[in-house]
């Protein structure tokens, strides 16, 4: 059971704009940073956001993120069918331990 | 180029132990930290803990403490993952990622799955 809560799926569609939540906790979330991960099919986790709203370089500013209290979200915007993939959100706890979301299913339908 | 490039893939019987590597090239090895991650099929991702590359200092969680052991070997800019006491609940893929400067995992290995079957 992950500690952080992410909705199973979502779905939207082509240029529409989608967001993901990230429910955590004050052991989590409301005191650290967040980051996002995009795993396509058959691949390996690509981190998209790090420090709650920041893009390493390469990443679309179509993706963006946010934090208020206990939760987070990730926005895309302008969707994409090479945006279908499986989503992540990402924090340390207090418990000292990295913890994951459950992941979000994104079809664009 | 950055990159983490993992061992190839294992299949142990059960009770077995299996150890995978992760080779960094293109950075500066010693200024970063190795995590462990771990997704069975169709699962999440499930952390493991961590080794600091320069220092050599690991972090189990404790669902894996005494099952699994971190080392690295700077001369070859390489971490490895030893998994003992396999069983079917530990066939998933395993992922290297280097924590980055920003509490977060900036670059991943491809992966490496391990099954366990007897």
């Amino acid at each position: 059971q992950s500690v952080l809560t992410q909705p199973p799926s979502v779905s939207a569609a082509p240029g529409q704009r989608v967001a993901i939540s990230c429910a955590g906790s004050s052991s989590n979330i409301r005191d650290e940073y967040v980051s996002w991960y995009q795993q396509l099919p058959g691949t390996a986790p690509k981190l998209l956001i790090f420090d709650t709203n920041k893009r390493p370089p390469g990443i679309s500013d179509r993706f963006s993120g946010s934090k208020s209290g206990t939760s987070a979200t990730l926005y895309i915007t302008g969707l994409q069918t090479g945006d279908e993939a499986d989503y992540y959100c990402g924090a340390w706890d207090s418990s000292q331990s990295w913890i994951f979301g459950g992941g979000t299913k994104l079809t664009v339908l | 180029q950055v990159h983490l490039v993992q061992s190839g893939a294992e299949v142990k019987k059960p009770g077995a132990t299996v150890k995978v590597s992760c080779k960094a090239s293109g950075y500066t090895f010693g200024n970063y930290a190795i995590h462990w991650v771990r997704q069975a099929p169709g699962q999440g991702l499930e952390w493991m803990g961590w080794i600091n590359a320069g220092s050599g200092k690991t972090k189990y969680t404790v669902r894996f403490q005494g099952r699994v052991t971190y080392s690295r070997d700077k001369s070859t800019r390489t971490v490895y993952m030893e998994l003992s006491s396999l069983t079917s609940q530990d066939t998933a893929v395993y992922y290297c990622a280097r924590e980055g400067s920003f509490d977060a995992f900036d670059l991943w290995g491809q992966g490496t799955m391990v099954t366990v079957s007897s």
